[in-house]
This record gives C-alpha cells, structure tokens and sequence, in this order.
C-alpha cells in the first residue's frame, strides 16, 4: 500500500540552528501535502498546506519566515525550521492525500518527527 | 469552520472491559468524512476508519465497532473486551468536503486498559 516517510524521525538541534525535516510520498504522486504540528499531550494542529508548484498556505498563527516549506517535487515536502528556539520543541507529522477519481481521497500520515531544540 | 469534540481527556479501564469513546462533530458542510485514528507512544497514527456524511451505518470490524449518528452530529467509537494494547490516544477527525483538504483533530481521548 501507499506510504508516506519522513526523514528525520528524531532530531535534537541546538538553538539558533535551522532543521530540515523530509516528507516523502513512496509509491503515489502528492501534489499537495500537509504539515502538522503536536505539542506533548495535544492534538494535532494543522500549520501549513505545502503545494508543487506554488507558494505553501499557511494557518493563522503561523510564521511563513520561520517554518518554510518547499514541495520540490510530485514526492517530497520539505518543512525547516529556521532559527529553532526551544518553544519549537514538538512532534512533527506530515500527511499525503492521494485521489482516487470521484471517491474521497485516502490520506496517508507519515511517521512523524520529533524535534527537540536544547 | 469545523470543530471536533472529545469530552473525554483519560480513560481507564481493566481489561476485557468494554469501552466508548465519544466524538461530536460540528460542520455545515453536507459532505464530510470522519475519522478516527490510533496515536500509540511510538506516535505514528493508525488509521482504524473513514465514514463519509452519506452514510450512517454503523460498523463493526473485530474488536471495534463505530456508531455514526447525524441527528446527534456524533461519531462513538466502542472497544468490547479491551485488551493492554488497545492503550493509546484515539484522535477522531473531521475533513470536509472530498479532494485535497487537511483534518480537523479532536483533542483526543487517553485510553489506559490495566491488565
């Protein structure tokens, strides 16, 4: 079946730093794909809709400059966190919806990634 | 805007017992899907179902069944005879509309089943 990976899945990084974190569909075409974000024993909160070919959208509350995200191709999503504060501290789970024709999309969740920024 | 509600924060039971999670869902869109999903500690989600609005029966697969009720805008997810492994937070979800939408998480609900 499909599958959507996501590289790294755990990351500690220092603060100030920048981390790139890779979201892949395997075996399907994702020409969009989300991002979410998960604090420790909360839900998961939607921040961005990464899009190929076009500018990320982004959830209120969001900054663009800070969590920049690029589908660079019809597979692969990346999210970097630039100038990681220990506040970004959070599990990050990316997910990959896949068209079937009329039917609704089967969404497919990538393992997620833990980042901790010290 | 959607909003989904689990009222339920932890649960704990002692295995073999059964257990409902409940999840309302608020939307007024005609067409939506909801979901639920399995968060074990390792985090990655596990998709249990998807039921779209047009489809109210409910639906049984093992261990697990689903009451979908529109008139009360709830989505119950029941476990009969629970075991250890069913510890994990359950998330249900809602997504609007079919084509290229993200979810809308509920908060979850912490299952514990003591052996």
């Amino acid at each position: 079946g499909a599958v959507v990976s996501q590289h790294p899945s755990r990351v500690i990084c220092k603060s100030g730093t920048s981390v790139k974190i890779e979201c892949r569909s395997l075996d399907f075409q994702a020409t969009t794909m989300f991002w979410y974000r998960q604090f420790p024993k909360q839900s998961l909160m939607l921040m961005a809709t990464s899009n190929e070919g076009s500018k990320a959208t982004y959830e209120q509350g969001v900054e663009k400059d800070k969590f920049l995200i690029n589908h660079a191709s019809l597979t692969l999503s990346t999210l970097t966190v630039t100038s990681a504060h220990p506040e970004d501290s959070s599990f990050y789970i990316c997910s990959a919806p896949r068209l079937r024709g009329l039917t609704p999309d089967t969404q497919y969740f990538g393992p997620g990634t833990r980042l901790t920024v010290l | 805007a959607q909003k989904v509600t689990q009222a339920q924060t932890e649960i704990s039971v002692v295995e073999k017992e059964d257990v409902t999670l409940d999840c309302v869902y608020e939307t007024r869109d005609t067409t939506y899907y909801l979901f639920w999903y399995k968060q074990p500690p390792s985090g990655e989600l596990v998709f249990l179902i998807r039921r779209n609005s047009f489809d109210e029966q409910n639906e049984i697969s093992g261990r697990y069944s689903w009451n979908f009720q529109k008139s009360t805008s709830s989505f119950n997810f029941t476990i009969t005879a629970s075991q250890v492994v069913d510890s994990a937070v359950y998330f249900c979800a809602l997504r609007v509309g079919a084509g290229r939408r993200a979810l809308t998480f509920g908060s979850g609900t912490r299952l514990q089943v003591q052996p």
